[in-house]
């Protein structure tokens, strides 16, 4: 059973506009959230790592946000750009160790 | 200052045979671990390596195999190759375990298996 689900699978948007990912986790306990981009090809590379008390986290035009209550995460790009076209993970450390992650959220942004 | 460097990039193998990929992580990091990523299932956890030793082994087969030497360098190994072996192979490092760490990805390592 995968603890951490990512929705929607997959997107695509125009180049300009806005997008939220979401990020749910079952993951017990809980010791941080991280989101990562990886392009086609390309290794996953660290957008933002967040603990149990922050909110927000932001990475240029990228905004991640935590909701350790509810166990919910977003990651919101604004103005999106052609090279935002990846895949976006969110991974959960549960504190010993094993990360759990996500499938992913295939984003496609078009001209 | 390099990043995780993984080698070979590209590699297609027959069925049955064996492979070994390698990954050099970054400058001081001394925690080592590897991921197989397929299309349908993500990121699957293979192994962790801390000076040398294995601290977390995920639910792969005994064909899934690796070690880490003295510098942090570290290798896997897959025997008797299947189809399904065909994947994304990531090798990551941080300074060490701590769930605090950020973890560095290499480029990865694809396998065809034929």
């Amino acid at each position: 059973k995968n603890q951490v689900e990512q929705s929607p699978q997959s997107l695509i948007i125009l180049e300009g506009k806005n997008c939220t990912l979401q990020c749910n986790y079952t993951v017990s306990p809980f010791s941080n959230l991280r989101w990562y981009k990886q392009d086609t090809g390309r290794g996953p590379v660290s957008l933002t790592i967040m603990t149990f008390s922050e909110n927000t986290k932001s990475n240029g035009r990228y905004t991640a946000t935590l909701d350790a209550d509810t166990k919910q995460s977003s990651l919101h790009i604004t103005a999106s750009q052609l090279s935002d076209s990846a895949s976006y993970i969110c991974v959960v450390s549960p504190g010993n160790n094993r990360l759990a992650f996500g499938k992913g959220n295939q984003v496609v942004v078009i001209p | 200052k390099a990043g995780v460097t993984q080698t070979p990039r590209y590699l297609i193998k027959t069925r049955g045979q064996q492979v070994t990929l390698s990954c050099s992580p970054i400058s001081g990091h001394r925690s080592v671990s590897w991921y197989q990523q397929t299309p349908g299932q993500g990121l699957q956890f293979l192994f962790e390596y801390f000076s040398e030793t294995q601290r977390n082994k995920g639910n792969f087969p005994g064909r899934f195999s690796g070690r880490q030497f003295s510098n942090s360098r570290s290798e896997m190994n897959v025997s008797t190759l299947e189809l399904g072996d065909s994947a994304l192979y990531l090798c990551a490092s941080s300074l060490s375990p701590g769930t605090g760490n950020t973890i560095y990805f290499g480029e990865g390592s694809w396998l065809t298996v034929v």
